[in-house]
């Protein structure tokens, strides 16, 4: 079954510093998102990507953060100055297209996640 | 905005009896889709069940089925035989049909099974 790949599954970075979060969608996918879920709290959305731009953002994903496709394959989310705060379990996800009646896409797939812990 | 809401934060149930996890969303869309997530000790999200609110069928997958009432805006998740592997943590989850919109989560319910 086609997966989502995040790597890595762990980093651990010092505040201030640039981290650099990756992930290989679905190969047919389209549709490219980040979530992240602080411990013990909700899931949240940062942001979708489609067509080689941002299609949506949460307030939550402000000047620090940003997305690429740099070659086709890859997804990345760049956070370029880290804070405390950013610690969290980020998690990719790809999606086909999800239509209406009974040709709907299955929808997303989720990764499993990279672990962000900033010290 | 949709907003999701899981009411109970933790519940448990003894291995092989059924247990229902609650959540309520409010939208005011008539076309969207809502899901349950799945997410063990791991992190890792599993898609466990999911309902297009055009249909009126209730979805299941297996020992997961699900309530779907459209008008009070519920979709509750049903585990029958509950097993020890069931125990993690479950999210509801919506999204519109426009397009390929995000998901909005709600707060989860952790599951624990009771040998």
């Amino acid at each position: 079954e086609p997966e989502v790949t995040q790597t890595p599954s762990h980093q651990v970075t010092q505040m201030g510093q640039e981290v650099i979060l990756r992930c290989v969608p679905i190969s047919n996918h389209l549709y490219f998102y980040w979530y992240r879920q602080i411990l013990g709290q909700k899931v949240e959305f940062l942001v979708s990507f489609y067509n080689n731009e941002i299609s949506e953002k949460s307030e939550i994903f402000d000047d620090q953060f940003s997305v690429e496709r740099p070659d086709g394959s890859n997804f990345t989310l760049k956070i370029r100055s880290t804070k405390l705060e950013d610690s969290a379990m980020y998690f990719c996800a790809s999606s086909d297209y999800l239509g209406q009646g009974e040709a709907v896409g299955y929808g997303y797939t989720f990764g499993s996640g990279t672990r962000l812990t900033v010290v | 905005a949709q907003t999701v809401t899981q009411s109970q934060p933790e519940m448990s149930v003894q291995e092989a009896e059924t247990v229902t996890l609650s959540c309520t969303y409010d939208t005011s869309e008539s076309d969207y889709y809502l899901f349950w997530y799945k997410q063990p000790p791991s992190r890792q999200m599993i898609l466990v069940i999911r309902q297009e609110a055009y249909k009126q069928q209730n979805a299941t997958e297996n020992r997961f089925s699900v309530n779907f009432q459209k008008a009070a805006k519920s979709f509750s998740l049903k585990i029958s035989d509950s097993q020890l592997g069931d125990a993690a943590m479950y999210f509801c989850a919506y999204r519109s049909a426009r397009g390929n919109e995000k998901l909005t989560f709600g707060t989860g319910t952790r599951l624990t099974i009771i040998p």
